[in-house]
């Protein structure tokens, strides 16, 4: 069964240091994997996907992620964090071994928090 | 604005009774998702569909969820009979053609049951 693991709750940075936020995932094959931030009273934004190809994925707004198949994570990093970064971010996972072709599984969430 | 909308963006409704959901995707999307989220948690699947075809149900979508994409374009969500814990966000999204692509989310629908 596919699966994702967001192990920190929250994540607390200040503006302009380094950001990672944590995901971990178990899959069947080979995982498809995807970022995406959800703001207040906003639906959930595509940030970015791994699907094959180089580990380290550039996505929107300055965000990348690494793919580590040897410790089966994709964390999601910012050289120099923001305060509008401050948001809801969900890690996500398809199995393509999986029967449903499109059905992925998000992550319980990670608080992200930068202060001034 | 061309995203995925949803209407509406929310609905107090008392136990036992049933409430519609509405979602338009973005128009040359024809897969159409409809998720659950509740508080703390990720968005849950509950079903898709592929133009007007529902390829899968979630058993998270019980007996009294039903959902519909009557002309491949807009899609309903239908709770009969709600129960407390029905209240949730429900999310829908859109992506284009192939599972490799993003999906792109609605606003949500936020449901509260009395």
């Amino acid at each position: 069964a596919q699966s994702v693991a967001q192990p920190e709750d929250q994540v607390n940075v200040a503006e302009g240091n380094p950001l990672t936020v944590k995901c971990t995932y178990s899959v069947s094959g080979n995982p498809y994997l995807f970022w995406y931030v959800q703001y207040p009273n906003r639906g959930l934004q595509f940030l970015l996907k791994y699907i094959t190809g180089d580990n380290l994925v550039k996505g929107s707004y300055g965000f990348e992620a690494e793919f580590n198949k040897s410790q089966t994570s994709f964390h999601l990093k910012k050289p120099s964090a923001l305060v509008s970064d401050s948001a809801l971010y969900f890690c996500a996972v398809r199995d393509p071994l999986y029967s449903s072709a499109s059905k992925i599984i998000f992550g319980s969430g990670t608080r992200l928090s930068i202060r001034p | 604005d061309t995203g995925v909308s949803q209407d509406p963006r929310h609905k107090i409704t008392k136990r036992g009774q049933n409430v519609t959901f509405r979602c338009d995707p973005i128009s040359e999307h024809n897969r159409l998702y409809w998720y659950r989220q509740t508080l703390g948690q990720g968005p849950e699947f509950l079903t898709y569909f592929q133009n007007e075809a529902q390829l899968e149900k979630s058993r998270l979508l019980s007996d009294r969820f039903s959902a519909e994409r009557p002309k491949g374009s807009f899609s309903t969500l239908e709770i009969q009979r709600t129960e407390q814990g029905d209240s949730a966000m429900y999310l829908c999204a859109s992506s284009y053609r192939e599972g490799l692509n993003e999906q792109y989310f609605g606003p949500g629908t936020r449901l509260t049951v009395t």
